[in-house]
């Protein structure tokens, strides 16, 4: 079993909707997530981190964990064409600081 | 949040020689580390370059092949040595910073160096 698991996608929704993306984890002793947007030819850029359970908002994005069942999810809300890109959830696994990336789901955002 | 140049952005190379990749971060950092990004993979780490001391390499990765040099907390190279078309890839300089608490570790990623080997 892979670390952390991503669905590619890619997921499609159209331009308003919510888009959710969804990530599972192995570790259960893993203790921070992070969601990275990368767009096609550029590098990762932080999106949001999440500690603890429960959701965490910043504008039009919430993260959602859930240690128990061991997922961590992004919901874009009034998604734009510009949320196009694909967004890696990263762990980090219990003891370490270096966190561990998953492939990554591809959103496409259509008008 | 520091700010990486990484050089080269590309490069076309030859099977057999090697290539060096160099990282210029903005501000003095403790965390960098690079990564490689094969195409419609996740990014993978290959080693924790330590300043003043030799890198941290993760399995699969080997100091031979990916020699990396730290001389200082603003910079860092990394070398493909030998390459072969299987190292055609984004590889990427990162830096860390630390989280809202000790373990995390929120990074920064450079541009990225995209290389094609022949």
């Amino acid at each position: 079993q892979k670390e952390v698991e991503q669905n590619s996608g890619p997921l499609s929704v159209p331009e308003g909707a919510i888009a959710s993306l969804n990530c599972t984890y192995s570790d259960r002793g893993s203790q921070s997530f992070f969601w990275y947007r990368q767009y096609s030819g550029k590098s990762p850029e932080l999106i949001m981190f999440i500690y603890s359970n429960g959701d965490k908002e910043d504008g039009r994005f919430t993260a959602q964990l859930n240690k128990a069942s061991q997922y961590v999810s992004l919901l874009i809300r009034d998604s734009q064409p510009s949320d196009s890109a694909t967004y890696l959830c990263a762990v980090n696994r219990g003891g370490s600081y270096i966190p561990t990336f998953g492939r990554g789901t591809s959103l496409i955002v259509h008008p | 949040s520091a700010v990486i140049s990484q050089k080269p952005s590309r490069d076309i190379c030859q099977r057999g020689t090697s290539l060096t990749i160099q990282c210029q971060v903005d501000s003095q950092v403790t965390m960098m580390f690079w990564y490689r990004q094969q195409p419609g993979q996740s990014l993978t780490l290959i080693a924790t370059a330590n300043q003043g001391s030799e890198a941290t390499y993760e399995s699969g990765f080997v100091i031979d092949k990916f020699p990396i040099s730290r001389p200082n907390l603003t910079f860092s190279t990394l070398t493909v040595s030998n390459m072969s078309p299987e190292d055609s890839s984004i590889y990427l300089c990162s830096v860390g910073a630390a989280g809202a608490f000790a373990g995390a570790n929120v990074l920064t990623f450079g541009a990225g160096s995209r290389l094609t080997v022949l």
